[in-house]
Formats: C-alpha cells, structure tokens, sequence
C-alpha cells in the first residue's frame, strides 16, 4: 500500500529558531500534500494544500510567511515552522494525495519549542 | 465556516460490546467520507470509508451508514476489544477528489476489559 514518511518524529527547539519537517511518499508520486496541525484533545486543522510544482493555499488564520511550505517534487513536501514560539509546539501530520484519489497520512511530528 | 462535527466526545463500552459512533456534516456538497483511528502520538489510521452515492458498506468487524437526508455519519464496531480504544474522527471530502479532508472533532473510545 501507499507509504508516507513523515520525518522527525519528535522535535524541540529553543524559540526564534527555525524547524524542517519533511514528507516523502515512498512508494508513489504525491501531486497534492496537506498539512494539518494538532493540538492536544482536538482534531486535525488544514493548514495548507499544496501541488507539486506550484504554491501553497493556506487556510484562512495561518500564516503563510510563518509556515512556509515547498512541495518541489512529487514525492516531497517540507513544512518549515520560521521563528518558532511556544504557542506553535502542536502536533504536524502532513497527508499525500495520488493521481488515484487517496489519502495517506504521514506518522506525525512532535514539535516543542523551548 | 462548514465543518464535520460530531456528537458525543467519548464512549466508554465492555470488550465484546458493538459500539456506535456517529458524526454529523454540514457540507451538503462532500462526495466521499472516510472514518480514521488515531492513536496517541501517532497519525490517522484508514479504517472505512464510503462515497456519497451509498448508505452502507461493510468491513471487517466495521460498517459505515451514510444518511444524506439529515447529513449523518456512524461508524459501528462489532465485538468491540481492548486495542480499539482510541481517538475516531470522521472526515469529508468536499466535492471532488483532490482536496483536503476537513476532519470532525473526534469521538473517544474507551473499551474495558
């Protein structure tokens, strides 16, 4: 079945750095990845969808300058979180689309900034 | 804005028992729903999903019921054990594949042995 690596697992970080997450489909091309955003006890939120090649959409409320997302090729899409405060510690789970409709989910990152 | 919400926050049951979760929509237009579990610290995992031209489809232990007329969603599990407790969310797809999935707030399961 479809995979999607979804890497670091776990990350902290002190306030005012920046934090790469990465998505890869590993066996499929992703032409559209979302990114969701967790917070504890409550649902995932979209954040963005992005396709390959082009620019993100953002949801209304988030900050496209803050969470910059790139999907340069079909197979990997990064979230980087810029200056980074407590308030984005939460958990990132990105999801890829194919050309077959589906959705797969990566496993989640934990991030906690410091 | 439209969301997928759901109805009781958790659901405590005995191993063995069926139980039911449900969730209500609001997107008259989404064409394809899907049920997850999730585990703590982990992402969604598939568990059913059906499309808006059904009301019913089966898996193994699980059946999804689709009621377009009131915008209703259940997820029933048979024989309900220990290793289903977890956080449930329903999600729709509005209108065409492609887009993202708006999840709804999320059903705990809690089954005691």
């Amino acid at each position: 079945g479809a995979v999607v690596s979804q890497h670091p697992s776990r990350v902290i970080c002190k306030s005012g750095t920046s934090v790469k997450i990465e998505c890869r489909s590993l066996d499929f091309q992703a032409t559209t990845m979302f990114w969701y955003r967790q917070f504890p006890k409550q649902s995932l939120m979209l954040m963005a969808t992005s396709n390959e090649g082009s620019k993100a959409t953002y949801e209304q409320g988030v900050e496209k300058d803050k969470f910059l997302i790139n999907h340069a090729s079909l197979t990997l899409s990064t979230l980087t979180v810029t200056s980074a405060h407590p308030e984005d510690s939460s958990f990132y789970i990105c999801s890829a689309s194919g050309q077959g409709g589906g959705y797969t989910f990566g496993s989640g990152t934990r991030l906690t900034v410091v | 804005g439209e969301s997928v919400g759901l109805h009781l926050p958790t659901l405590s049951v005995q191993e063995g028992d069926n139980s039911i979760i449900n969730c209500a929509y609001s997107n008259s237009a989404s064409d394809y729903f899907i049920w997850y579990k999730q585990e703590s610290g982990k992402g969604p995992q598939f568990i059913i999903d059906i499309r808006s031209n059904m009301d019913k489809r089966q898996g193994q232990r699980v059946t999804v019921l689709l009621n377009k007329t009131v915008k209703h969603l259940s997820l029933q599990i048979a024989a309900t054990q220990p290793g289903d407790s977890a956080v449930y969310f329903c999600a729709e797809r509005r209108n065409q594949a492609g887009t993202a999935l708006i999840f709804g707030k999320g059903t705990t399961l809690s089954v005691s042995s």
